[in-house]
């Protein structure tokens, strides 16, 4: 069973500068998070979709964040403007979907650093 | 406010010997338990799980233990091997699930040979 599979591994800009990551979650999983995860830190949930529907976006900084996931498999996660603060690790994750208790999978993350 | 809480941020064990690795948590709601393994450079990984019903559950040499009224969950890890050396992640989810993980600082378990 292929994992969460996530583009680009690295990625340099400058601040103010606009990014983006693309997340293809395991087959047949409804749900898919993204997480920020900042150094030393544990990761922290920024967007949960079930389907192509948002469960949850209270922690997304909606003023310079955004996500989407059309049809419901692959997403984006877009950064526009780029602030300093935005350097770390944005991690993808999915499970089979939100009845019962399912484990999280996770992709190897994008490492964003701003200059 | 930082719900989940691993307060060691480095622990060292020996080859061989037990690794107990520890949790606490501040949210009566959260009813989901999840530890997690990370490798340098990659995803963290599904290690192992405990429902608030259970105070217990084993997975070959991992075990996890729960402790409701402490708010409290460890887990421990025999015999430690090399290839155990990695950041374990606490997290947990709260009653009704929506999988909405709350994580910890992480601790960094070194296996010393």
């Amino acid at each position: 069973e292929a994992g969460v599979a996530q583009s680009p591994r690295y990625k340099i800009i400058e601040k103010r500068q606009s990014v983006a990551f693309w997340c293809n979650p395991i087959s047949g999983h409804a749900t898919l998070y993204w997480y920020q995860q900042i150094l030393g830190q544990g990761p922290k949930l920024l967007i949960q979709f079930q389907n192509n529907g948002v469960v949850d976006d209270s922690q997304l900084p909606k003023d310079r964040f955004s996500a989407e996931r059309l049809k419901g498999v692959d997403s984006t996660l877009k950064i526009q403007p780029a602030k300093l603060e935005d350097s770390a690790v944005y991690l993808c994750a999915s499970s089979l979907g939100l009845l019962g208790n399912q484990p999280q999978h996770f992709g190897d993350g994008t490492r964003l650093s701003i200059l | 406010d930082q719900q989940v809480k691993q307060n060691s941020p480095s622990l060292s064990v020996q080859e061989g010997r037990i690794s107990i690795l520890n949790c606490d948590y501040t949210n009566s709601m959260f009813d989901y338990f999840l530890w997690y393994k990370k490798y340098p450079a990659e995803g963290p990984t599904f290690l192992i799980s405990i429902s608030s019903i259970k105070d217990k559950n084993e997975d070959g040499r991992f075990t996890v233990f729960l402790n409701k009224s402490a708010k409290h969950l460890s887990l421990h890890i025999v015999p430690s091997q090399p290839g155990d050396s990695a950041v374990y992640f606490c997290a947990a989810s709260p009653l009704g699930g929506a999988q909405k993980l709350v994580f910890g600082q992480g601790t960094r378990l070194t296996i010393n040979p």
